[in-house]
């Protein structure tokens, strides 16, 4: 098990709601990056922060946003939820400037979209 | 055209066998590559990691990378019932992150089971 935690695991909403995931990081690490897998999947790059900014982000709208907190910790917001939001949507913390084998992935949250 | 493409399966094996799993890229930005296991209902976890062309062993798994053929691959030697898992093929123009623009482009996984 890594040191990155993730809550809820499992979420339900309907389409048009809001929501928030949230990640703690492994301690001393002070990047974070979400990602999201569909099923049958591999992972895609949402964002990733860094000191408290967007760090870089992929190929999704606005209506995902984040947040990183002063402790590392971070959060995941998706607004006007559509069904094709339903997917397993992990974080993963690393140390800024470490290579990518310091990087470690969250259990992920469920989140399915009636 | 993705920028990774992967063999989805499912692939299923007798126990001991080897195993090999396969990628192929068309970003020539790609530096680094990973794999990684995905158990059921669980975050990726790093198996192997490396830079440019070449082999890389630990234990029971050797990645290979050929960046002429743009094609990486990882064998599984002598395989176990707990290796069954979905493996992901991960890729990144660089290998540090914070600072910059750091990400990884995933394949879309080979589920293996491997039978006792």
């Amino acid at each position: 098990e890594t040191g990155v935690t993730q809550s809820p695991t499992h979420l339900i909403k309907t389409r048009g709601q809001q929501v928030t995931l949230r990640c703690s990081s492994q301690s001393g690490h002070n990047t974070v990056s979400w990602y999201q897998q569909a099923l049958g999947q591999g992972p895609q790059f949402i964002f990733q922060y860094y000191r408290e900014e967007e760090n870089g982000r992929g190929n999704f709208p606005p209506r995902f946003s984040g947040l990183q907190f002063p402790n590392y910790s971070s959060e995941l917001n998706v607004n006007a939820l559509e069904l094709d939001d339903s997917a397993l949507y992990l974080c993963a913390s690393n140390i800024a400037g470490g290579l990518a084998d310091t990087q470690y992935f969250g259990p992920g949250t469920r989140l399915t979209v009636l | 055209q993705k920028e990774v493409e992967q063999d989805p399966g499912p692939l299923s094996v007798p126990e001991g066998a080897i195993v090999s799993l396969n990628c192929t890229y068309s970003n020539s930005a790609f530096q680094y590559f990973m794999w990684y296991r995905q158990y059921s209902r669980k975050g990726p976890e790093l198996l192997m990691y490396t830079y440019s062309s070449g082999n890389k062993e630990d234990g029971r798994f050797t990645a290979q990378v050929d960046k002429s053929s743009k094609y990486i691959s990882l064998f599984i030697r002598d395989s176990q019932p707990s290796d069954s898992a979905t493996y992901l093929c991960a890729m990144s123009p660089i290998g540090y992150s914070g600072g910059s623009n750091y990400k990884l482009t995933f394949g879309k996984g080979t589920l293996l089971t491997v039978n006792p």
